[in-house]
């Protein structure tokens, strides 16, 4: 079955970059995402992309997807101590059409050291 | 920005007693989700809805669920008999296209039963 895997945590430096990885199974995922949940919140789609691209940025988000090792990763750079928060992967397969689910990873704590 | 409003935040409900999750949509938005993340687990999919239906629903969804769309603004989730394992973060989530960009979660409901 499908399956999203995610390191648990993750410490930088404030102002470092922070690179959260993760792997998937299902080869035919046609959407990959990142999501962020703040403490007391709900999941924030931070950014996304398609199965037929390599990369993605948008201002200190760089997404990279290696197909082929199904690797998606999310850097941030120039971390800010608002950037603590769990990161979630989420693939999605459009194989049976209609309105489908998405798949989590754990999600990835991401703290900041000053 | 518009929200998905979930209420309440928490609830707590003795094992056997039926609950309800209410959430209301972005106004503009078509399909519908439940999730759910158990304390310490990834987040699962529930259910998906569209014109007033069931589009998908995951293994979780027994006959214990049903979703419903009471009028124009609520979703709601039932449990109709909780069990403890049923204690978890419930996350309702709108989107106005099927899938392509990503959802809006709510804050989630933290439902304890006890």
């Amino acid at each position: 079955g499908e399956d999203v895997e995610q390191s648990l945590f993750l410490s930088v430096r404030e102002g470092d970059s922070s690179v959260i990885n993760c792997t998937y199974t299902d080869s035919s995922s046609t959407y990959l995402y990142w999501y962020k949940q703040e403490p007391g919140a709900g999941l924030q789609l931070l950014t996304y992309i398609f199965s037929n691209m390599d990369m993605k940025q948008d201002q200190r988000l760089t997404v990279l997807l290696n197909k082929k090792d199904k690797h998606l990763s999310l850097r941030i750079a120039d971390t800010q101590t608002g950037d603590s928060a769990i990161y979630f992967c989420a693939e999605r397969n459009r194989s049976g059409g209609g309105a489908d689910g998405l798949t989590f990873g754990k999600g990835t704590h991401l703290i900041i050291q000053p | 920005e518009p929200e998905v409003t979930q209420t309440p935040s928490h609830q707590v409900t003795q094992m056997g007693q039926e609950v309800i999750l209410r959430c209301v949509p972005i106004s503009n938005h078509l399909y519908f989700y439940w999730y759910r993340q158990i304390l310490g687990q990834k987040v699962e999919f529930l259910v998906s809805f569209y014109n007033n239906e069931i589009s998908e629903k995951s293994e979780i969804f027994d006959d214990q669920f049903s979703v419903e769309r009471p009028d124009g603004s609520n979703f709601t989730l039932k449990i109709r008999s909780t069990k403890l394992e049923d204690s978890a973060m419930y996350f309702c989530a709108s989107s106005s296209t099927e899938f392509n960009y990503g959802y809006t979660f709510g804050s989630g409901t933290r439902l304890t039963v006890v």
